[in-house]
């Protein structure tokens, strides 16, 4: 059974950069079927899409927030990671690591993790 | 970039009702149009898949229909367990995914 995993710090600084990693377990994330995507969710609010990257390191950026937002990935360690940098309190927020197939279809989810942002 | 507008933004349903949720897209995205469920702390789980197509081991009162621009999501007969909240998703292109607003769906 797949199972994604987010980790990172619960609090990061305003204006600092804030950074997550998604580790894939129960399959290969070099597997050519799936993208892999972050979301996030502020707080009482709805869904954002952030951005996806596929295993051969493409990637494609939400345009609200390409400037500031980087997705790698690390086949070795079957994982993919999110930059966001100069953040503010409104990047706070559940943040999201998923699997996309078909490409845009979100199959599997990761359980959330809440990145406060704060001084 | 494409704007999901779903409606309505809650409702009150009793078990047994059936439920209509709608989503509008800004343009045509033909059926790239998934649904998704979501229990308060947990991550959303895709149900519909595609406009119509129900997701393996979701149950069968759940459904979904349209293309184009304008899509319904229903439940049959509305279960205490399907109380959440539920979002449309659009896929047109993967350069930008975007969410409707979510409805909420509480037991009357």
């Amino acid at each position: 059974q797949l199972q994604l995993q987010e980790s990172g710090p619960g609090l990061v600084k305003p204006s600092e950069t804030l950074s997550l990693t998604c580790t894939v377990s129960g399959g290969s994330i070099s597997s050519s079927s799936y993208y892999w995507g972050w979301i996030r969710q502020p707080p009482g609010k709805g869904l954002e899409w952030i951005g996806s990257i596929y295993y051969s390191g493409s990637t494609y950026y939400n345009p609200s927030l390409k400037s500031r937002v980087t997705i790698s990935v690390d086949t070795s360690k079957n994982q993919f990671s999110l930059k966001l940098s100069s953040v503010t309190a409104a990047d706070t927020a559940v943040y999201y690591c998923a699997r996309h197939r078909n490409p845009g279809t979100s199959d599997y989810w990761g359980q959330g993790t809440l990145v406060t942002v704060s001084s | 970039d494409i704007q999901m507008t779903q409606s309505p933004s809650s409702l009150s349903a009793s078990v047994g009702d059936r439920v209509t949720i709608t989503c509008q897209a800004s343009q045509d995205i033909s059926n790239y149009l998934n649904w998704y469920q979501q229990k308060p702390g947990k991550a959303p789980k895709l149900l519909i898949y595609d406009a119509s197509n129900l997701e393996t081991g979701v149950p069968s009162r759940f459904s979904g229909s349209g293309s184009g621009t304008d899509f319904t999501f229903t439940i049959s007969s509305l279960q205490p367990e399907d109380i959440a909240t539920y979002y449309c998703q659009q896929y047109d292109n993967l350069s930008f995914l975007t969410f409707g607003g979510g409805t909420k769906v509480e037991i009357k």
